[in-house]
C-alpha cells in the first residue's frame, strides 16, 4: 500500500504549457517536501511547506500543502525543457522522522 | 562543497560479495538517514541515526544489512552476502536539530550485484 499517491506519474507536454502534479495521502504530515531527481543523482530539495494551506513560490513552480495537510500539488507555468526530470513528493509522518516519497512523476517536456 | 557526499558512487560486485558504502553528511547535522531507491520508484527508508544512536530501522533492513555511525559524523552501510536483488540507488541524507526536519540528500551510490 502506497502511502503516498502521486500523479501523473508520467506527463509529456509541449513547452509552454502548464501542469499539475498531486499528491495525496490519508495520512497528517508534519512536513511535505518536493525534490527533482536527475538520473544518476540524488534527490535535490525544491521546497518545504509545514503549514497548512501554505503557497510557496519558485519562479514559475507553485506549491501548495493542503489545509489538512494530507495532500500537496506542484503547479508549472509555461513549462520549458529544463523542467524535464522526475518530480518527487515526500511527507514526513507527525511524530516519526523518515520521508514517505510518492512514485514520483517523470515530466518531459518536448521543444 | 558543504552538502552531503558519498563513496563510492558505483558499485559492482559479484553476489554473495560484501560491500560497504559511506556517507558524510552536512557538518554539524546531527540526523543521518539512509534510504533504498530501486528503478522507477520513490526512495524507501532504511535507517536513521540521531548522532550515533540508530533510533530507527525498516523491515526493509535485512540482518544482511548493518549500518553505523561511530562518532555521530558519518556513516557506513554494509551488506553482506549481496544478493541480486540488493540491486538499487542507495541515499544517504541529514538533516539538523529539530524543527528544520527537512533532509537533504548526497548523490547516491549505485550497487549493482551480478
Amino acid at each position: 500500500t502506497q502511502l503516498l499517491e502521486q500523479s501523473p506519474q508520467f506527463l509529456s507536454i509541449q513547452e509552454g504549457e502548464n501542469l499539475t502534479v498531486y499528491c495525496n495521502s490519508s495520512s497528517v504530515f508534519s512536513s511535505l517536501q518536493w525534490y527533482r531527481q536527475e538520473p544518476g543523482e540524488g534527490p535535490v530539495l525544491l521546497v518545504t511547506v509545514v503549514t497548512g494551506g501554505e503557497v510557496k513560490k519558485l519562479k514559475r513552480l507553485t506549491f501548495q500543502f493542503g489545509d489538512a495537510r494530507k495532500d500537496s500539488s506542484l503547479h508549472i507555468t509555461a513549462a520549458q525543457p529544463g523542467d524535464t526530470g522526475l518530480y518527487l513528493c515526500a511527507g514526513l509522518i507527525q511524530g516519526a522522522q523518515k520521508l514517505v516519497f510518492g512514485q514520483g512523476t517523470r515530466l518531459t517536456i518536448n521543444p | 562543497d558543504t552538502g552531503v557526499s558519498q563513496n563510492p558512487r558505483h558499485k559492482i560486485t559479484k553476489r554473495g560479495q560484501n560491500v560497504t558504502f559511506r556517507c558524510d553528511p552536512i557538518s554539524e547535522h546531527n540526523r543521518l538517514y539512509w534510504y533504498r531507491q530501486t528503478l522507477g520508484q520513490g526512495p524507501e527508508f532504511l535507517t536513521y541515526f540521531q548522532n550515533e544512536a540508530q533510533l530507527e530501522k525498516s523491515r526493509l533492513l535485512s540482518d544482511r544489512f548493518s549500518a553505523e555511525r561511530p562518532k555521530g559524523s558519518f556513516s557506513t552501510l554494509e551488506i553482506q552476502r549481496t544478493e541480486q536483488g540488493d540491486s538499487a540507488m542507495y541515499l544517504c541524507a541529514s538533516s539538523s536539530p529539530p524543527g528544520r526536519e527537512t533532509q537533504y540528500f548526497g548523490p547516491g551510490t549505485r550497487l549493482l550485484v551480478l
